[in-house]
């Protein structure tokens, strides 16, 4: 199985920072790397596909970035609705599989 | 509007079955894979299983293999988990999600709870 390690596992920041996130795989993915954000109670939602691609309707703010086995979720301008938890997934290979998951908290 | 509407959690005593479904609508739902994936109370997501949009392809993460069963009708948009041996670990919020090499959407989700 394909291990994901994402880090931190949480941070604090304020509104305004700039915030990155890194995810790393155990084997090479290419670019078959999705993230997710999830607010408290409520479903994820896709926010990047295919490392980099914006999936449509969410902000310009966020990017993502890699190839390979090393992946970064970078918002430019932290937004108060931008506290909660993200997730990276690889789509390369089955079992489909997670990231611990990085939980951004208001400073 | 894409939908995915999960059903069918509630609480069951270890041992036990139950069946999820999840009701599709707002596309062509036989020409999409679909996923289950579960987040146990305050844990991250976990992939559950897959199933092609033909129903021929099927995977199960180890967790649940031999014990849950991925199904679905084409004709009546529905994709189902059926869940036997039904253990203590398996606590958690059930998503159906949409695939297509990413899972988007996803639904509300429903709420299994294994306990005696």
């Amino acid at each position: 199985d394909i291990q994901m390690t994402q880090s931190p596992s949480s941070l604090s920041a304020s509104v305004g920072d700039r915030v990155t996130i890194t995810c790393r795989t155990s084997q090479s993915i290419a670019t078959y790397l999705n993230w997710y954000q999830q607010r408290p109670g409520k479903a994820p939602k896709l926010l990047i596909y295919t490392a980099s691609s914006l999936q449509s309707g969410v902000p310009s703010r966020f990017s993502g970035s890699g190839s390979g086995t090393d992946f970064t979720l970078t918002i430019s301008s932290l937004q108060p609705e931008d506290f909660a938890t993200y997730y990276c997934q690889q789509s390369h290979t089955f079992p489909r599989t997670f990231g611990q998951g990085t939980k951004v908290e208001i400073k | 509007e894409v939908q995915l509407v999960e059903s069918g959690g509630g609480l069951v005593q270890p041992g036990g079955s139950l069946r999820l479904s999840c009701a599709a609508s707002g596309f062509i739902f036989s020409n999409y894979e679909m996923n289950w994936v579960r987040q146990a109370p305050g844990k991250g997501l976990e992939w559950v299983s897959y199933i092609s949009s033909s129903g021929i392809t099927i995977y199960y993460a180890d967790s649940v293999k031999g014990r849950f069963t991925v199904s679905r009708d084409n004709a009546r948009n529905s994709l189902y988990l059926q869940m036997n041996s039904l253990r203590v670990e398996d606590t958690a919020v059930y998503y159906c999600a949409r695939d297509g090499r990413r899972f988007d959407p996803w639904g509300q989700g429903t709420l299994v709870t294994v306990s005696s």
